[in-house]
């Protein structure tokens, strides 16, 4: 099956810096992906939906001036946590569609990000 | 009222048990649903999906979809403790749009 992977896979990174998190898809190309947050014992929750060549379009009440996603390549799309704060402290997690018209959404192992 | 709705549990059963796992929505464009398991501190992996209404059956594993009460439902038998995660019931409209998760069900199997 198709791979996605995410890196890093733990990141701690001081208040007021900004971190970048990959997405890249392993053996298939991938003009949209999502990427989702994640809090303790909740579900996963959508962010935006990253798009190769165009802008990112972002769910209601997220901050697209702080979290910045750059879809560079058929194969990578970047979410750079811009001024962390620690409630920015999350699993951050990215998926992408299988084949156009296809079910299936892969999902990387996912991206522990904690602000100190 | 959310999309989709899940109880979050947490569900603990016997090892051998018969677990139920539930969902409802109130989008009535969802085509396909799917179910993902999800272990601690780990990317979501695609259990099974069950397009339309009916049932599909995968080893231990059963998903039925009524449409018409837009309820879901996630059977496993002969519960195994290697079972233990979250359940997430995510339907959607397919053709590569965006999931909708439920809260996830956290399951706990006991030997």
């Amino acid at each position: 099956g198709a791979v996605v992977s995410q890196h890093p896979s733990w990141v701690i990174c001081k208040s007021g810096t900004s971190v970048k998190i990959e997405c890249r898809s392993l053996d298939f190309q991938a003009t949209t992906m999502f990427w989702y947050r994640q809090f303790p014992k909740q579900s996963l929750m959508l962010m935006a939906t990253s798009n190769e060549g165009s802008k990112a379009t972002y769910e209601q009440g997220v901050e697209k001036d702080k979290f910045l996603i750059n879809h560079a390549s058929l194969t990578l799309s970047t979410l750079t946590v811009t001024s962390a704060h620690p409630e920015d402290s999350s699993f951050y997690i990215c998926s992408a569609p299988g084949t156009s018209g296809s079910y299936e959404q892969y999902f990387g192992p996912g991206t522990r990000l904690t602000v100190t | 009222q959310k999309e989709v709705e899940q109880d979050p549990g947490p569900l603990s059963v016997p090892e051998g048990a018969i677990v139920s796992l539930n969902c409802t929505y109130s989008n009535s464009a969802f085509q396909y649903f799917m179910w993902y398991r999800q272990y601690s501190r780990k990317g979501p992996e695609l259990l099974m999906y069950t397009y339309s209404s009916g049932n599909k059956e995968d080893g231990r594993f059963t998903a039925q979809v009524d449409k018409s009460s837009k309820y879901i439902s996630l059977f496993i038998r002969d519960s195994q403790p290697s079972d233990s995660a979250t359940y997430l019931c995510a339907p959607f409209t397919g053709g590569g749009n965006k999931l909708t998760f439920g809260t996830g069900t956290q399951l706990k199997v006991e030997l």
